[in-house]
């Protein structure tokens, strides 16, 4: 079945700086990507999303990357605030077919430093 | 509208015991998940349904049953709970496969 691999499971930036996240997965016919964010105490909410047709999208200060051939994707957050700090989970749709299923990775911690 | 709503919030258990976590939406969403969230080991699914009357094991199914008779409704059963169930649990549902989730809020269970 599919596998997420998600990395780094820590990061810690400076405010205003940038921060990337990268996650790998394994199985080619996984089609959509979503990353959510999940503040303390609370359930993960969909930030931003892509499905594998496209290869860049951008809301605001935040961005999703996808390399099919590569089999990973990324989430760029541009001009970081403290509000960001805030662990980002990655997923991959169920390549199996209509499940609705998603496979999460490990999870990264975000530390924002004002 | 309110969602997914997820009930208790909070709860104790002692080891054997069983009992049932609930699960509402009200957006009408065919596909419906429970996930566990252990530290280190991100979202693990435990069983998922694809509409009323329809379920399915995920990763992590063993000492937990569901069923599903209403659009709206997944409610998770612990049947005889272990202290390795101890975790924070998530409902989750979405309009069609291939977009995202909406979550509940969660709830943490311990296990004694």
């Amino acid at each position: 079945g599919e596998n997420v691999e998600q990395h780094p499971s820590t990061l810690s930036v400076q405010e205003g700086d940038s921060a990337v996240i990268k996650c790998t997965y394994s199985d080619s016919a996984s089609n959509y990507f979503p990353w959510y964010k999940q503040e303390l105490g609370k359930g993960p909410q969909l930030i931003i999303d892509i499905r594998s047709n496209v290869g860049e999208k951008k809301d605001q200060r935040i961005a999703v990357t996808l390399n099919k051939t590569a089999k990973h994707f990324s989430l760029h957050i541009t001009e970081t605030q403290p509000e960001d700090s805030a662990v980002y989970f990655c997923a991959a749709s169920d390549p199996s077919g209509n499940t609705g299923k998603l496979i999460f990775g490990q999870g990264t911690t975000l530390q924002v430093k004002p | 509208n309110a969602g997914v709503t997820q009930t208790p919030k909070f709860q104790v258990l002692k080891t054997g015991q069983s009992m049932t976590l609930q699960c509402a939406q009200d957006m009408n969403h065919e596909y419906m998940s429970w996930y566990r969230q252990d530290p280190g080991m991100g979202l693990r699914l435990i069983h998922y349904s694809v509409g009323a009357g329809i379920t399915d094991q995920g990763e992590v199914p063993n000492g937990y049953n569901v069923s599903r008779s209403t659009t709206e409704d997944f409610p998770l059963r612990l049947l005889s709970a272990a202290p390795s169930q101890t975790s924070v649990y998530f409902c989750a549902s979405s309009y069609e496969t291939g977009t995202g989730y909406t979550f509940g809020s969660g709830t943490r269970l311990t296990v004694v």
